[in-house]
């Protein structure tokens, strides 16, 4: 199993330019979620999925949109990109319930983002 | 979904336990307790996890009080490569809070 991959590694995007970033994994997760990571802070959720067809909002969602329209993709899309989301993305998944526990995640290598 | 209060750096020298507290005073009953570790930028690592019993894997064990109201996660020999940031977490996979979590340093 490769995991939970996310490309690309690194992005500098200009403001009001518009980028996906993607997410996929190959553990046939139900649940799917993005993070993003600022300096000297811990991870926020943006948003996530339960599955297939269904997003729901996290703590910092505006600026952000995503759908699932598969169990192993689970796409970020920055609409119109802000100097304000400069930061670390993370894209996680987990099994909903699992003898590991529900809320077990587990997590890509990220994607670093610059907006100038 | 509960707040977690970790201390914000430890450290720990090389061979020894490391014993990371964290408080979830707030944590509600069908609420589990994990532990996640991030080593430099990389994606956070799961570590363990409970609900009201004391846990122990591989990795580390974790004591959660009687009134589940904190855990310590315990490195029973730290080593080099377990210098990371530490992070409790108290919640649903919906509300997932990280905090500033506890930098461990190891040290030779």
């Amino acid at each position: 199993n490769a995991g939970v991959t996310q490309t690309p590694k690194f992005q500098v995007l200009k403001t009001g330019q518009s980028m996906t970033l993607q997410c996929a994994q190959d553990m046939n997760h139900e649940y799917m979620s993005w993070y993003r990571q600022d300096p000297g802070m811990g991870l926020r959720l943006i948003h996530y999925s339960v599955g297939a067809g269904i997003t729901d909002q996290g703590e910092v969602p505006n600026g952000y949109n995503v759908s699932r329209s598969t169990t192993e993709d689970f796409p970020l899309r920055l609409l119109s990109a802000a100097p304000s989301q400069t930061s670390v993305y993370f894209c996680a998944s987990s099994y909903e319930i699992s003898v590991r526990g529900f809320g077990t995640q587990y997590f890509g290598p990220g994607t670093r983002l610059l907006v100038l | 979904d509960a707040k977690t209060t970790q201390p914000t750096s430890m450290d720990c020298a090389e061979g020894r336990a490391a014993n990371l507290p964290c408080n979830h005073s707030t944590i509600s009953g069908n609420e589990y307790v994990y532990w996640y570790r991030q080593i430099h930028s990389q994606g956070p690592q799961y570590i363990i996890h409970g609900l009201k019993n004391n846990e122990t894997n591989e990795m580390a064990s974790l004591i959660i009080t009687e009134d589940r109201k904190s855990s310590t996660l315990i490195l029973p020999h730290a080593t080099l490569r377990d210098t990371a940031v530490y992070y409790c977490i108290a919640g649903l996979l919906s509300q997932f809070y990280f905090g500033t979590g506890t930098s461990l340093t190891v040290i030779p």
